[in-house]
């Protein structure tokens, strides 16, 4: 099982709504991590955790909580988006302290906020 | 900090013909690892190809070849006999050998845009 996983796909919010995106790997990965990807430009990295602590947090603004509950598991929580926070959020796992690791990235969730 | 630039924001290849992607890059460090990934319209980002800088052996991957210049710090990719599947955006990606993980020292170029024609 080479796969992130990665719910919902899709999804639409307002900026008053409360919402959680998931993230879901079992390669045995113990380093996980957000992206943000707006249309036609590079992802951008907002969150590590190793783990299962964060490691790096991007200067995200705080309407962005992560957490990771366990090993295998990553979500992003979502409260009080601005439309700027519209974007394609992608989840990616690594092995951790090894060199030459490959990152496996998921099919994103393409968040839009009215 | 380091950078990486792509320079052709498109490119049009016809099928079974051969395209090949530029990438240059800025860094200070004598190792470091260089990836080309592949975004096809599912939105998943894949590895194609990856390059230590230690090795002076370009690497190859099927149909996928990489032509590493560390000198003149450029890692262009190389696809032979286009397929309509090859569609997509690639990304050329550099990792420090300090970052902890697969994912969290990459620093992504901007990417170009594949046409393959029919």
């Amino acid at each position: 099982d080479t796969e992130v996983t990665q719910t919902p796909k899709h999804l639409v919010m307002g900026m008053t709504n409360k919402k959680s995106l998931k993230c879901e790997q079992h390669m045995g990965h113990r380093a996980m991590y957000w992206y943000k990807q707006k249309a036609k430009k590079p992802p951008e990295l907002m969150f590590v955790y190793s783990y299962e602590k964060l490691s790096i947090n991007e200067s995200v603004p705080s309407r962005f909580s992560p957490e990771c509950p366990n090993s295998s598991l990553l979500n992003l929580h979502l409260h009080a988006l601005q439309p700027e926070d519209s974007a394609l959020y992608l989840c990616a796992s690594s092995h951790y302290g090894t060199d030459n690791t490959e990152a496996f990235f998921g099919q994103g969730t393409r968040l839009t906020v009215v | 900090a380091q950078t990486v630039t792509q320079s052709q924001p498109e490119m049009s290849v016809q099928e079974a013909e051969t395209v090949t992607l530029s990438c240059t890059y800025d860094t200070s460090e004598s190792d470091y690892y260089l990836f080309w990934y592949k975004q096809p319209p599912s939105r998943q980002m894949i590895l194609v190809i990856r390059q230590e800088a230690y090795k002076q052996q370009n690497a190859t991957e099927n149909r996928f070849s990489v032509n590493f210049q560390k000198a003149a710090k450029s890692f262009s990719l190389k696809i032979s006999d286009s397929q309509l599947g090859d569609a997509a955006m690639y990304f050329c990606a550099y990792r420090s050998p300090y970052s902890g993980g697969g994912a969290d020292g990459l620093t992504f170029g901007k990417g170009t845009h594949l046409i393959i024609q029919p």
